[in-house]
C-alpha cells in the first residue's frame, strides 16, 4: 500500500517568499505529526494533530510557521517570511492511532532550500 | 531538559562484526524507545523499540540492551551486513499526554565494509 507522501520533494525559494509543504499520511492514520531535520542531525519535533485537531505546536519555532490538517487527513505546513535558516529537509509521519506504542511511519520528506 | 545523546556519530565495521550504538536520556518521563533506520534519500523507518519494564529485546540480528538506573540504552547488531549500511537513530518518548512525539538522537553513520 501507499506509504506516507510528501510533495514537493524539492523546493528553492528566496527569502521573504511563503512556501507551503504539503503531506499526505497513510489512508486512516489518525496522527500525523511534522518534524525538521537539520543535515547530521536526527529530527526534531514541531507540532502534530489527532485527527483535524492540532495538538501541540510547541516545536514549531516561531510564528512564521503555522500548519493545518482541516478534514482530518493531508496537512500542510506553511513557513512566511522564509530566512535562510529555515533550510532544512521537513518531514512528515503519521501513526495508527494516538495511545499505545503506535508506529509513526516517516515520508520522503522536503528538502527546503531558501537563498 | 528533554535530550537524547547519542554515539558514536560514525562507525565502520567489517562484514560479520558486531555493531554497537549507544544512547543516554536525562527525561525519566520517557517510556519508550525505538530505534530508527535511515537509508540516504528515505525516511526513518522503525527498526526496533522497548519499553523500560525489560532489560533486552531482540529481534533477528538486532538487540537493544536498557539500563533504567543509569538511563542508556544501545542498539547492537550481530554478523553485521553491508546492508545494514545505513543511519540509525535512537529516540524517545513519554505517554503522558495524548501523542508520542519522539525525541531523536543525532545519528550514527554505520558502514560495514565487506
Amino acid at each position: 500500500g501507499a506509504g506516507v507522501s510528501q510533495s514537493p520533494r524539492y523546493k528553492v525559494t528566496k527569502r521573504g517568499q511563503d512556501v507551503a509543504l504539503r503531506c499526505d499520511p497513510i489512508s486512516g492514520h489518525v496522527s500525523l505529526y511534522w518534524y525538521r531535520q537539520a543535515l547530521g542531525q536526527g529530527p526534531e519535533f514541531l507540532t502534530y494533530f489527532n485527527y483535524e485537531a492540532q495538538q501541540d505546536k510547541s516545536g514549531l519555532p516561531n510564528d512564521r510557521f503555522s500548519a493545518e490538517r482541516p478534514e482530518g487527513s493531508i496537512s500542510t505546513l506553511t513557513i512566511q517570511r522564509t530566512e535562510q535558516r529555515d533550510s532544512a529537509m521537513y518531514r512528515c509521519a503519521s501513526s495508527l492511532a494516538f495511545r499505545g506504542d503506535h508506529e509513526q511511519y516517516f515520508g520522503p520528506g522536503t528538502r527546503l532550500t531558501v537563498t | 531538559q528533554q535530550q537524547v545523546k547519542q554515539s558514536p556519530q560514525s562507525l565502520i565495521v567489517q562484514k560479520g562484526g558486531i555493531s554497537i550504538i549507544n544512547c543516554a536520556y536525562e527525561n525519566t518521563a520517557f517510556d519508550y524507545f525505538p530505534w530508527y533506520q535511515q537509508f540516504p534519500g528515505k525516511g526513518p523507518a522503525l527498526l526496533i523499540a522497548i519499553r523500560p519494564d525489560v532489560s533486552e529485546k531482540k529481534e533477528g540480528r538486532f538487540t537493544i540492551s536498557f539500563n533504567k538506573s543509569a538511563k542508556q540504552f544501545s542498539l547492537h547488531i550481530m554478523d553485521s551486513q553491508p546492508g545494514d549500511s545505513a543511519t540509525y537513530f535512537c529516540a524517545a518518548s513519554m505517554s503522558a499526554g495524548s501523542a508520542r512525539q519522539l525525541t531523536f538522537g543525532s545519528g550514527t553513520q554505520l558502514t560495514v565494509l565487506p
